[in-house]
């Protein structure tokens, strides 16, 4: 079976631009989250989706969104990109919602994006 | 809050015996293990849930002290293959914690032939 995939895989925006990113998760997963990696850092939370609703917000400005769509992908949308944005953006995916119980959570390969 | 890692650093030769620990400053329901190397995406490596089910890999081992809030990673027999940045990520406690981990600030292990 196909892990969590993502799109794209590199990419190098602009101050001030648009990014979207884009996830399918494992077939069979309804919940996808994003996070987000800096170098040196471990992978900090933005948001979580399930059933195609937000779930959890992590402590990101509003320029960040995000969407599920019906079979159960996903996309990230950076608006007015900063040169902190720069970092790799992780999707990940469970099977369902909470986490308390032991549901775990899979990342996919993550995107590189590089704001200059 | 974020989980403390120690060490942060860990040189080995391969072989050898390594423990990875995590502590949090809350109450822990569950701890997750994931390596990550240079420029991949973190695997993950195993969960440990109160109540002292433990649900992963064979080749690692781990303990969780819910009392003591924290846990330990034992890579035993060390390969050049675990080589990489190890980290444990904890669900908030309060809530119903809807797919959010907070990592530790990761652990680099380094194994050598």
């Amino acid at each position: 079976d196909a892990g969590v995939t993502q799109s794209p895989t590199h990419l190098i925006k602009t101050r001030g631009q648009h990014v979207t990113l884009r996830c399918s998760p494992i077939s069979g997963h309804k919940s996808v989250s994003w996070y987000q990696q800096v170098l040196g850092q471990g992978p900090q939370f933005i948001f979580q989706y399930y059933e195609k609703e937000e779930r959890g917000r992590g402590n990101f400005p509003d320029r960040f969104s995000a969407r599920q769509f019906p079979n159960y992908s996903s996309e990230l949308n950076v608006n007015a990109l900063l040169l902190g944005d720069s970092a790799l953006y992780l999707c990940a995916s469970s099977r369902g919602q909470g986490i308390l119980s032991g549901n775990t959570i899979y990342f996919g390969e993550g995107s590189w994006l590089t704001v200059v | 809050q974020q989980p403390v890692q120690s060490p942060q650093a860990v040189i080995l030769r391969e072989g050898e015996d390594a423990v990875i620990n995590c502590s949090s400053s809350k109450a822990l329901y569950s701890v997750h293990w994931y390596r990550q190397k240079h420029g991949e995406a973190p695997i993950f490596l195993m969960i440990l849930l109160k109540g002292g089910e433990q649900k992963g890999h064979d080749k690692i081992s781990a303990s969780f002290n819910e009392k003591k809030q924290q846990s330990s990673l034992y890579l035993t027999a060390s390969q050049l293959s675990y080589s990489g940045t190890y980290f444990c990520g904890t669900p908030d406690a309060g809530g119903t914690s809807y797919g959010k981990l907070t990592f530790g600030q990761g652990t680099i292990l380094t194994v050598h032939p």
